[in-house]
């Protein structure tokens, strides 16, 4: 069964500073890897996609990585700002076939906190 | 306007009592899912459609019905509710042909006393 860890759970740092989130998944069968941004009392806003046979994705200020082997991903924020404070969700979607299933799995998130 | 809205954004009510929660998309995606958010568990799948009278379940579908007459739209029912259902519940829908992410609704923060 697909699992999907992000680590650390809540992360506090200054404005400006460059930062790392992380995401490990199980099972290296993976159709894709999402990032999402949720915001309190909001839904998911998506932030990257990667596919399988991709290695990184970019947009902005945000740089997501994908290594299938080792069962991880990583998203890099630069130059954080106030308003990037939120929760971060990792989702990966397990392949039926060549299939896209469309069904997440979703890790429990990191909460970022920038302070001004 | 586009986009996937969710209704009531809040609900309160009693054991037993029958709940529907409405989700209705304007992008004709084909996909369309139910989650729920709670602490300690993250977002977790509980019923999922491909395409008009096409659902199935997810990772927690006990105590939950779906129905799918329409594209645009995809309830959920509760049909006798319990305390251990209170959740935020999101829709989300998909179009699996395009490499697209989902879309999310805002959510239904439902109460169940």
């Amino acid at each position: 069964k697909q699992e999907v860890t992000q680590i650390p759970a809540a992360l506090s740092v200054p404005e400006g500073e460059n930062l790392v989130l992380n995401c490990s998944f199980t099972d290296s069968a993976i159709y894709n890897l999402q990032w999402f941004r949720q915001d309190p009392g909001k839904g998911l806003t998506s932030l990257l996609l990667i596919q399988s046979s991709q290695r990184e994705q970019t947009s902005g200020r945000l740089n997501a990585s994908l290594d299938k082997s080792s069962g991880r991903s990583t998203l890099y924020i630069a130059a954080s700002q106030p308003g990037d404070s939120a929760t971060y969700l990792c989702a990966v979607i397990p392949p039926h076939g060549s299939s896209n299933t469309g069904k997440l799995i979703f890790g429990q998130g990191t909460t970022l906190q920038v302070k001004p | 306007d586009a986009g996937i809205t969710q209704s009531p954004r809040y609900k309160i009510t009693e054991t037993g009592r029958q709940v529907t929660l409405m989700c209705h998309q304007t992008w004709s995606h084909s996909y369309m899912f139910w989650y729920r958010q709670d602490l300690g568990h993250g977002l977790r799948l509980i019923y999922y459609s491909a395409a008009a009278d096409i659902t199935d379940k997810g990772e927690v579908p006990d105590g939950y019905v779906v129905s799918r007459s329409k594209t645009e739209n995809f309830p959920l029912t509760l049909e006798s509710a319990t305390r251990s259902q209170t959740s935020v519940y999101f829709c989300a829908s998909s179009d699996p042909r395009l490499n697209q992410p989902q879309h999310f609704g805002d959510g239904t923060r439902l109460s169940i006393l």
